[in-house]
């Protein structure tokens, strides 16, 4: 399958730092990414819409401010926490589609102290 | 009502035996049906896709798929330890690249 790849795993920041995630399709071009956010035994929470050249499609409740997100090319998508707190740790994760499938990222585990 | 339920579990099951994880949706439109497996700490990986009525066998997984009763199923056959996960079942409205409607996940254990 489609290979999509998401940087870093892992990252514990201090409150009020701002923490940026990447995500990269390899080996096809998605001009169409998800993030997510899934709190511990929790479903995923779709976040918002990433569109190749164009503003990102934000779900209800979810701050465009706060979680700011950049479709730069047809590979790389960012996800940026800005002055993170708390309650932003999450694990956060990206998906990008190829055909009719959905791949997903390896998952960003964010910890805010 | 969701859009997309499933039984939250947990389901046991002896190694060996069949686990069958069921999925029900609201949307009569939808056209695609997925279920990924999601191991703990870890994202979601896509297992099985299915897109017409019937069965669809892949090794050990069959994806069974009722449009006209809104319920896809997941049948894990000769389940293994391993297979003990968070299975999620998610819809899409359509056959190409885009948003999908997640269920919130059943989770198996499998008991050696």
């Amino acid at each position: 399958g489609a290979v999509v790849s998401q940087h870093p795993s892992r990252v514990i920041c201090k409150s009020g730092t701002s923490v940026k995630i990447e995500c990269r399709s390899l080996d096809f071009q998605a001009t169409t990414m998800f993030w997510y956010r899934q709190f511990p035994k929790q479903s995923l929470m779709l976040m918002a819409t990433s569109n190749e050249g164009s503003k990102a499609t934000y779900e209800q409740g979810v701050e465009k401010d706060k979680f700011l997100i950049n479709h730069a090319s047809l590979t790389l998508s960012t996800l940026t926490v800005t002055s993170a707190h708390p309650e932003d740790s999450s694990f956060y994760i990206c998906s990008a589609g190829s055909g009719s499938k959905l791949f997903f990222g390896s998952g960003t585990q964010l910890s805010v102290l | 009502q969701k859009e997309v339920e499933q039984n939250s579990g947990p389901l046991s099951v002896p190694e060996g035996a069949i686990a069958s994880l069921n999925c029900t949706y609201s949307d009569r439109g939808s056209q695609s049906f997925f279920w990924y497996r999601q191991y703990s700490g870890k994202s979601p990986e896509l297992i099985m896709f299915i897109y017409s009525n019937g069965d669809k066998e892949d090794g050990r997984f069959t994806a069974q798929l009722n449009k006209a009763s809104q319920y896809v199923s997941l049948l894990i056959r000769d389940s293994q330890p391993s297979d003990s996960a968070t299975y999620l079942c998610a819809v899409k409205g359509d056959t190409n690249a885009g948003k999908s409607t997640f269920g919130d996940g059943t989770t198996l254990t499998v008991k050696p």
